[in-house]
């Protein structure tokens, strides 16, 4: 059964890189039907797509987020990461690693991780 | 980019009930269109695509539809478990959007 699993800093120093991983396990990161993606949410608030990328690294990425975020793959880990840079306080936010089904486009997400908190503060 | 309006933003249903929610897209989506459910503290867990296909292991009781352009989740026989959030999510245009998701708690 497919897993994965979110790891990283819960606390970030505002102006500084958020840098998270997420690692796949009980299955191929490297498939053409899937790409890999991250969403977050603020406390208390609803879901946010961030950007997701395919192995082979094409990349989709929110317009509103994408000057400060980079997504990358490393297909011998299976794992891929986030990198957001640099934070403010809004950026506080549980972070999810999640599988995006695709077709002709980018659909939807149909495996999670569990999540991860992590906090902008100095 | 496309708004995803829910409603209502809170459902108190009491168990054995049905609960009927909404999802209306500020432009067409056509039939792309997901619904998730998460309790607290856990992920979101996927429940419909395509608007009414249930993902795997979905039980019956969850059924999705949509007609001009509004799209609804009903819940049947509400069970204590079934009582989570659920946002929808529009996965037509670029960039994908969810819903600000309704909460159904218990009557």
């Amino acid at each position: 059964q497919l897993r994965l699993q979110e790891s990283g800093p819960g606390l970030v120093k505002p102006s500084e890189t958020l840098s998270l991983t997420c690692t796949v396990s009980g299955g191929s990161i490297r498939s053409t039907s899937f790409y890999w993606g991250w969403i977050r949410q603020p406390p208390g608030k609803g879901l946010e797509w961030i950007g997701s990328m395919s192995y082979s690294g094409s990349s989709h990425y929110m317009p509103s987020l994408k000057s400060r975020v980079t997504i990358s793959i490393d297909t011998s880990k299976n794992q891929f990461s986030l990198k957001l840079s640099p934070v403010i306080a809004a950026d506080t936010a549980v972070y999810f690693c999640a599988r995006h089904v695709v077709g002709i486009g980018l659909y939807y997400f149909d495996q999670w991780g569990q999540g991860t908190l992590v906090t902008v503060s100095s | 980019e496309i708004v995803m309006t829910q409603s209502p933003a809170t459902l108190s249903v009491s168990p054995g009930e049905s609960a009927t929610l909404s999802c209306r897209a500020s432009q067409s989506v056509n039939n792309n269109l997901a619904w998730y459910q998460q309790k607290p503290g856990q992920a979101p867990r996927l429940l419909i695509y395509g608007a009414s296909t249930r993902a795997t292991g979905i039980p019956p009781n969850f059924s999705g539809s949509w007609s001009g352009g509004e799209f609804t989740l009903t819940i049947s026989r509400l069970q204590s478990e079934d009582f989570a959030v659920y946002y929808c999510q529009q996965y037509s245009n670029w960039p994908s959007s969810f819903g600000g998701g309704t909460r159904v708690e218990l009557k």
